[in-house]
């Protein structure tokens, strides 16, 4: 059974670049026609998606973060990554990865998420 | 870009039919997913494509869609179904991304 697990640093100033990774165990990234996916959920509000990534290098990205986001993917150690730059208090949030299934999208296996606060 | 609008809550006694609406424009012509939320835990799929459950999902939730309103029917509510509860579709027009809506709070009174 796939799982999923998020890590990375849990305080990151502001200006700065926030750096997250998702470590896929109990099967492949590389396997079946999966993207991966980051999340996130401001304290007290709703889902927000940032983008997906094929194994292929392949991307989407939310139009509104777009020009702060990288995703990438490491196939040999089984994990993707979530960059975003130019971090503010408006970032502070639970970042979950996920993954992909399907041409309809929808995430069917989620991890447990990591709390990443932006403060000086 | 496209928008799902969900209500904020609903409320509804153990044991009734509980149904939570998530409109958009011609959502009928979209996949639409629904994941639960409980507190301090990551989201769950609880519905994909409509009216498919996952393994493990009880029977007695459901979904349907026509027009500009998706549902997610939960039958016989029980106090375990108090969470909150998304839907999501895929945006394939200009700029391909992933909507959710607002989310609804779930109570069981």
């Amino acid at each position: 059974q796939v799982q999923l697990q998020e890590s990375g640093p849990g305080l990151v100033k502001p200006s700065q670049t926030l750096s997250l990774t998702c470590t896929v165990s109990g099967g492949s990234i590389s396997s079946g026609s999966y993207y991966w996916s980051w999340i996130r959920q401001p304290a007290g509000k709703g889902l927000e998606w940032i983008g997906r990534i094929y194994t292929s290098g392949s991307t989407n990205y939310n139009p509104s973060l777009k020009s702060r986001v990288t995703i990438s993917v490491d196939t040999s150690k089984n994990q993707f990554s979530l960059k975003l730059s130019s971090v503010t208090a408006a970032d502070t949030a639970v970042y979950y990865c996920a993954r992909v299934v399907g041409a309809t999208v929808y995430m069917d296996v989620w991890g447990k998420g990591t709390t990443v606060t932006v403060s000086s | 870009s496209y928008v799902l609008t969900q209500p904020p809550s609903v409320s509804v006694a153990p044991g009734q039919t509980a149904r939570i609406t998530c409109g958009g424009n011609n959502i009928g012509s979209k996949s639409v997913h629904w994941y639960q939320q409980k507190p301090g835990q990551a989201p769950v799929l609880v519905v994909y494509d409509d009216s498919d459950r996952p393994s493990g999902i009880p029977e007695r939730f459901s979904g349907s869609n026509s027009g500009n309103t998706a549902t997610l029917t939960i039958s016989r509510v029980e106090a375990g179904d108090e969470a909150d509860y998304y839907c999501q579709v895929w945006d394939s027009s200009s700029d391909h991304f992933v909507v959710f809506g607002g989310g609804t709070k779930l109570t069981v009174l």
